[in-house]
């Protein structure tokens, strides 16, 4: 229930490339899904995120799809660059703040030039 | 935007001896603040959550008595390792929320322990 599924584990595409990372959820009450990209040795940086009152967020680059029927979420990078790479996780929570704050495995992306 | 402020970034102890990492909400208040541990290339583990004013939470399978938190303030959470061995060593971040951002969880740059 308080699992956060996410795929790949890896992924590799080439400058411009459109990286997709999926993400699934159990626990119902989960109500805020936000992607979290990291570089080594640095903390998490909030990149977006989305409430299930919407099916898509988009931000620069970056978008959010969302099926709240499904329990899946994926994160797209339109254009990708080697700037890019680094590992991203996706994450849920409801809004008992912080409680039930999940974190899925992670996914690490490489953006060859 | 919030900013949350970790030290030491990185800190090299030796064995049998404490260390404390400070975690800091530079322009807001946070009541609860979390602390989670990252091993290599592995997700973020939530350890435990600060309460200002109270004990903290710890989650199942984390000593309490070896990782000590203090939340003295609405802007300052404390994690001591105490007696540390070199399966401490690891990866801390905290994070902290700030009510004024629906999504407001934002993380420290993480503290990279080794413990010698």
């Amino acid at each position: 229930q308080q699992q956060v599924k996410q795929s790949p584990q890896s992924l590799i595409v080439q400058k411009g490339g459109i990286p997709i990372i999926n993400c699934a959820y159990e626990n119902t009450a989960f109500d805020y899904f936000p992607w979290y990209q990291q570089f080594p040795g640095k903390g998490p940086a909030l990149l977006i995120a989305i409430r299930p009152d919407v099916s898509e967020k988009k931000e620069g680059r970056f978008t959010i799809s969302f099926n709240k029927s499904a329990k899946q979420f994926s994160l797209h990078i339109m254009d990708s660059q080697p700037g890019d790479s680094a590992t991203y996780f996706c994450a849920a929570s409801s809004d008992n703040y912080g409680q039930n704050f999940v974190f899925g495995p992670g996914t690490r992306l490489s953006v060859l030039p | 935007g919030a900013v949350v402020s970790q030290h030491p970034s990185r800190v090299i102890c030796k064995s049998g001896t404490s260390v404390k990492i400070e975690c800091r909400s530079l322009d807001f208040q946070a009541t609860t603040m979390f602390w989670y541990r990252q091993f290599p290339k592995k997700s973020l583990m939530l350890m435990a959550t600060s309460n200002e004013g109270s004990k903290a939470t710890y989650e199942q399978g984390v000593e309490k008595d070896k990782f000590l938190i203090n939340h003295a303030s609405l802007t300052l959470s404390t994690l001591t390792v105490t007696s540390a061995h070199p399966e401490d060593s690891s990866f801390y971040i905290c994070s902290a929320r700030d009510l004024g951002q629906w999504n407001g969880y934002t993380f420290g740059s993480g503290t990279r322990l080794t413990v010698v």
